[in-house]
């Protein structure tokens, strides 16, 4: 069956200390990898997708950058964080019958 | 650009009361998705319709897709603690979820 893990599960950084989380998905092959944002109390913002390796789409200008190094893997990066790159961040990976699978998440909080 | 707006933002109901939030978008959409999320946790998926007029149950879960696949809604019967949490829509042919509606149940 398919998974989707994605660490760590709290975070806690400086602002201008860079960002790396990492998503990972099992029991599929050429999966389509997202990356969104929650803010405390609010929706789901799309922030990357991707439809393969080395293939990104950006949906919001921001402080962050994206990257597929390998079939099954989804980076979400940043430099230098921001008090705003606060929030509740998901990956989740899509199959047309069942929906989107959303990792358990990451909560950020840049101080 | 495309939008989903959802309705109401936030919802308080006496446990066995019911419950409905409502999806509408600006354009047709080819399928729409429902999700839960707990407090603390991550959107579940519930399902998902795509012909034009469909309903689907589950148990006391009723979702229904209208005509003119624009606009979508979840009701709850009799609503229960456990329904506690957060239930957003997605037009995911266009990557976009509802704002959420965040129901609270009081025992």
């Amino acid at each position: 069956s398919q998974t989707i893990h994605q660490w760590p599960a709290t975070l806690v950084q400086p602002v201008g200390s860079p960002l790396s989380l990492e998503c990972t998905v099992e029991g599929t092959s050429n999966p389509n990898l997202y990356w969104y944002r929650q803010a405390a109390g609010r929706g789901l913002q799309l922030l990357f997708y991707s439809v393969g390796i080395g293939q990104i789409s950006s949906e919001v200008p921001q402080n962050l950058s994206a990257s597929r190094p390998q079939d099954r893997q989804f980076i979400l990066s940043s430099k230098k964080l921001l008090l705003s790159d606060s929030g509740f961040y998901l990956c989740a990976w899509s199959e047309a019958v069942y929906g989107y699978t959303f990792g358990s998440g990451t909560r950020l909080t840049v101080v | 650009g495309q939008q989903v707006m959802q309705i109401p933002q936030y919802q308080h109901v006496q446990e066995g009361e019911d419950f409905t939030t409502y999806c509408n978008s600006s354009t047709t959409l080819s399928n729409i998705q429902w999700y839960k999320q707990r407090p603390g946790g991550h959107p579940v998926f519930l399902i998902q319709l795509v012909k034009s007029g469909e309903v689907k149950k589950q148990k006391r879960l009723t979702f229904q897709f209208g005509e003119a696949k624009k606009n979508s809604s979840l009701h709850i019967t009799a609503t229960q603690t456990t329904d506690v949490g957060t239930y957003f829509c997605g037009a995911t042919n266009k990557l976009i979820f509802g704002t959420g509606t965040l129901l609270a149940v009081q025992p």
